[in-house]
């Protein structure tokens, strides 16, 4: 149980196009969704909280307008990283928390998306 | 000051010795304690979840949370080729969402 998905696994494009990532919670629901984004060698770094029906909450320095995140059902959390430069390219990784069991803050972690910008 | 602390390592081992990971933290709220594995260009795994002080156990792996030291401890007995990964801790306070992580350590277990 408790799985999450990220599609696509890794994806190459060119400076200033759109890139869609999805994450999906596949065997529960889950109110919140997070993204992160990993450099090489180094840990988490949370950019948004993303609520089902409601705006993401971004952490500081996280530009919302570059990063959009739409969070449309229990199930599926977006990250569209809008005129992607060669500085954008990382590792993103979503993680959910599972409705059913609120009382434990554990998050549960898709397998992540390596972003290369040419 | 970071909330939370952890030596990146690397940390290498022969298998079969037993390895401790520790992280300290100063933020006193926080009350759920994660370790998690992460394989290299894998999303992290939760390995181990504990509430508020004391030990847990799990076949290989032992969490310990000292709360009076803001300090806790991943140990694994008989480690394993198989477990060299980057291992990071995690905590939480009650009715937070985030997460907050220490930096990883990573681990490698020589055959």
């Amino acid at each position: 149980g408790a799985v999450v998905s990220q599609h696509p696994s890794w994806v190459i494009c060119k400076s200033g196009t759109s890139v869609k990532i999805e994450c999906r919670s596949l065997d529960f629901q889950a109110t919140t969704m997070f993204w992160y984004r990993q450099f090489p060698k180094q840990s988490l770094m949370l950019m948004a909280t993303s609520n089902e029906g409601s705006k993401a909450t971004y952490e500081q320095g996280v530009e919302k307008d570059k990063f959009l995140i739409n969070h449309a059902s229990l199930t599926l959390s977006t990250l569209t990283v809008t005129s992607a430069h060669p500085e954008d390219s990382s590792f993103y990784i979503c993680s959910a928390r599972d409705a059913g069991r609120a009382s434990y803050n554990e998050q549960f972690f898709g397998p992540g998306t390596r972003l290369t910008v040419l | 000051q970071k909330e939370v602390e952890q030596d990146p390592g690397p940390l290498s081992v022969p298998e079969g010795a037993i390895v401790s990971l520790n992280c300290t933290y100063s933020n006193s709220a926080f009350q759920y304690f994660m370790w998690y594995r992460q394989y290299s260009r894998k999303g992290p795994e939760l390995l181990m979840y504990t509430y508020s002080s004391g030990n847990k156990e799990d076949g290989r792996f032992t969490a310990q949370v000292d709360k009076s030291s803001k300090y806790i401890s991943l140990f694994i007995r008989d480690s394993q080729p198989s477990d060299s990964a980057t291992y990071l801790c995690a905590m939480s306070a009650p009715g937070a969402n985030n997460l907050f992580f220490g930096t990883g350590t990573r681990l490698t277990v020589i055959p």
